[in-house]
């Protein structure tokens, strides 16, 4: 079965740049999507297709993906970006696979 | 606004099914996928299985064979069981709603989660 690598925790302070990693053998040849998870609450997309911003996503969040890894980065993070992340991708036979997860923790 | 909300029980005892509905409102349930999606207390998500609306599944090769997703068009519902559950399915069960953006198929509206002790 596919599998999708995070780092388990990045950390950044207030208004730097914030890069997430999503790691995966060809992974530059699936679409990946990222979704935002703050404690108590359900996962929100944040970027589709690699790189598209759904409605209501500030353009400080934004991805790329090529080769084996897929990223998203998070320019001028502010305190309220503070969650754990989840890289997603389609697998073959239309398997869901989910990476593990990054926390970013805003210093 | 499209709005999911699960319902069924918080306890369910080692060896029993678990069963879950997911109650959909704000949108018809037709023309789409519909997940579930499972989070541990403390850890990552994990994909469980989804159905059309017309009643295909396809489900997480790991679960398989415990689990059944089936759908109620009339009541806008979509259910969840699993069977032989132990400890380690103690987790917030979600349920999602799979949208096509673009060519990309995405999770664009969740429930809010509810969590499932087993107990033994």
């Amino acid at each position: 079965s596919y599998v999708l690598t995070q780092p388990p925790s990045v950390s950044v302070a207030p208004g730097q740049t914030a890069r997430i990693t999503c790691g995966g053998n060809n992974i530059g040849t699936k679409s990946v999507h990222w979704y935002q998870q703050k404690p108590g609450q359900a996962p929100v997309l944040v970027v589709y297709d690699d790189s598209d911003r759904p409605s209501g996503i500030p353009e400080r969040f934004s991805g790329s993906n090529s080769g084996n890894t897929a990223t998203l980065t998070i320019i001028r993070v502010e305190a309220g970006d503070e969650a754990d992340y989840y890289c997603q991708v389609w697998d073959n036979n239309s398997v869901v696979v989910f990476g593990g997860g990054t926390k970013l923790t805003v210093l | 606004q499209v709005q999911l909300q699960e319902s069924g029980p918080g306890l369910v005892e080692a060896s029993e099914t678990l069963s879950l509905t997911c109650t959909v409102s704000g949108d018809s349930i037709n023309n789409y996928y519909w997940s579930w999606i499972r989070q541990p207390p403390g850890k990552g998500l994990e994909w469980i299985g989804y159905i059309f609306y017309s009643g295909s599944t396809n489900y997480n090769p790991s679960l398989k064979s415990r689990v059944t997703i089936s759908v109620d068009t009339s009541r806008s519902q979509f259910s969840l069981k699993m069977s032989s559950v132990t400890a380690a399915d103690t987790a917030v069960y979600y349920c999602a709603r799979v949208t096509l953006y673009s060519s990309a198929w995405v999770f664009d509206y969740w429930g809010q989660g509810t969590l499932v002790t087993v107990s033994s």
